[in-house]
């Protein structure tokens, strides 16, 4: 129940497209769902986050959605460039109570010029 | 600049020898993590601590030992007991949750390798 499923593991983009990474959460305690991007050799930045009290945020080029019922959200990279080349991490947590991110396995994302 | 600061950038661990990997932060924040990083493996837990004098065993804490003296201060020990340590560790630091925007802040890492 603690899990938070990633996917795909890899993606390949051309420049201009849109990237689409997905996870899934089983424990329906969570409240919190942030991204990070990470660059190689560097440690994961938080990227955007959601409560699942809306279905999206938008935040520049970068979407998550949110579907409650289905326990799942994504993240949408619009106009997709190569400086966003980078492993993205899920994760999900119960806020209040301090409890511990979750994170999901990572996605590597590589931007074609 | 707030921030975190894990030194060193890289570390090389003979068989059979501790080593202990500094994590420094001055964020005020209460709590502070570790986790480690393999290729495919995401993020994994080996310690966290809430609060000074105070830490839990995440989900890989075997052949690992932490402290918390100092709120800014969170080193961790790789034990010789730790079978297969290359890898690279990441310290993490969060004030308390309720704010959207609570996340982790997150170090540099250091690698780690065995020679």
């Amino acid at each position: 129940q603690q899990q938070v499923k990633q996917s795909p593991q890899s993606l390949i983009v051309q420049k201009g497209g849109i990237s689409i990474i997905n996870c899934a959460y089983e424990n329906t305690a969570f409240d919190y769902f942030p991204w990070y991007q990470q660059f190689p050799g560097k440690g994961p930045a938080l990227l955007i986050a959601i409560r699942p009290d809306v279905s999206e945020k938008k935040e520049g080029r970068f979407t998550i959605s949110f579907n409650k019922s289905a326990k799942q959200f994504s993240l949408h990279i619009m106009d997709s460039q190569p400086g966003d080349s980078a492993t993205y991490f899920c994760a999900a947590s119960k806020r209040k109570s301090q409890g511990n991110l979750i994170f999901g396995k990572g996605t590597k994302l590589s931007v074609k010029p | 600049d707030g921030g975190i600061t894990q030194s060193p950038k890289y570390l090389f661990r003979k068989e059979g020898q501790n080593v202990t990997l500094s994590c420094e932060q001055n964020l005020n924040h209460d709590a502070m993590y570790w986790y480690r990083q393999d290729p495919g493996q995401g993020l994994r837990l080996i310690y966290y601590s809430q609060i000074v004098n105070d830490f839990q065993k995440g989900d890989i804490a075997e052949g690992y030992s932490v402290s918390r003296e100092k709120k800014e201060s969170f080193p961790l020990t790789v034990t010789s007991a730790q079978k297969n340590p290359t890898a690279f560790y990441l310290c993490a630091s969060s004030p308390p949750g309720g704010d959207l925007n609570y996340g982790y802040t997150f170090g540099s890492g250091t690698r780690l390798t065995v020679v």
